[in-house]
């Protein structure tokens, strides 16, 4: 079954200084990956896609993935945490045609201390 | 141009009682999808849908659980006699396509049952 792993429950780093959220998923012959971002008691807001394009893929507030098929990996990332990063981050994974039967990962609270 | 608009926000019902959670999609959107968020968790497919049609609802218990999205008005996902189990935050999101475009989250009905 396909299943992807956000490795970290919760990543905690002081403003200024870089983040990495990790996920890593379950092989198949063409995922489509997403990052999603959860304040609290709102909806999800999309960070970024990949769907087989480039590996780097930039997103939305400074961040950015990249997709190592090699270690099946889509971890996030940013140079600098500011204190409105602070959310839930839900990598997300999909194969095949329908994005609408996606497969969340557990989540990863991103604590962000001044 | 409004987002994908969920009502009501918070719900309370007693167990035995029926919730009946609102979805309506992005203007230009037929494609509804809803997903259950318990604590602690990320979030779960449960049901795929186009107007008046159930295209997936792999992800629905087999019982209580109902969603329709009619020609006309909102997507409904109605659960009848409710049990504490049940007590989560309900998301529902939408996209223009079934396929390739990313969906767009509605803020969540949380549902608490007593």
């Amino acid at each position: 079954a396909q299943s992807v792993t956000q490795l970290d429950s919760h990543v905690s780093v002081s403003e200024g200084t870089p983040v990495l959220l990790r996920c890593n998923y379950s092989s198949s012959y063409s995922p489509s990956l997403f990052w999603y971002v959860q304040h609290p008691n709102k909806g999800l807001q999309l960070l970024l896609k990949y769907t087989s394009a480039a590996t780097l893929v930039k997103g939305i507030n400074g961040f950015e993935a990249e997709f190592k098929k090699s270690e099946t990996s889509f971890h996030l990332t940013k140079p600098s945490a500011h204190m409105s990063d602070a959310a839930e981050y839900f990598c997300v994974v999909t194969y095949g045609g329908s994005q609408g039967n996606l497969i969340f990962g557990k989540g990863t609270k991103l604590s962000v201390k001044p | 141009n409004a987002g994908v608009m969920q009502n009501p926000r918070h719900l309370v019902r007693r167990r035995g009682q029926e919730a009946r959670l609102r979805c309506s999609p992005m203007k230009g959107h037929s494609h509804v999808y809803w997903y259950r968020q318990l604590p602690e968790e990320g979030l779960k497919f449960m049901v795929y849908l186009q107007k008046e049609n159930i295209i997936d609802e792999s992800g629905m218990p087999k019982e209580r659980f109902s969603a329709e999205f009619p020609k006309e008005g909102p997507s409904i996902l109605r659960i009848q006699q409710v049990v504490r189990g049940d007590s989560a935050a309900y998301f529902c999101a939408s996209s223009p396509t079934g396929t390739d475009s990313p969906l767009h989250f509605g803020n969540g009905t949380r549902l608490t049952v007593t």
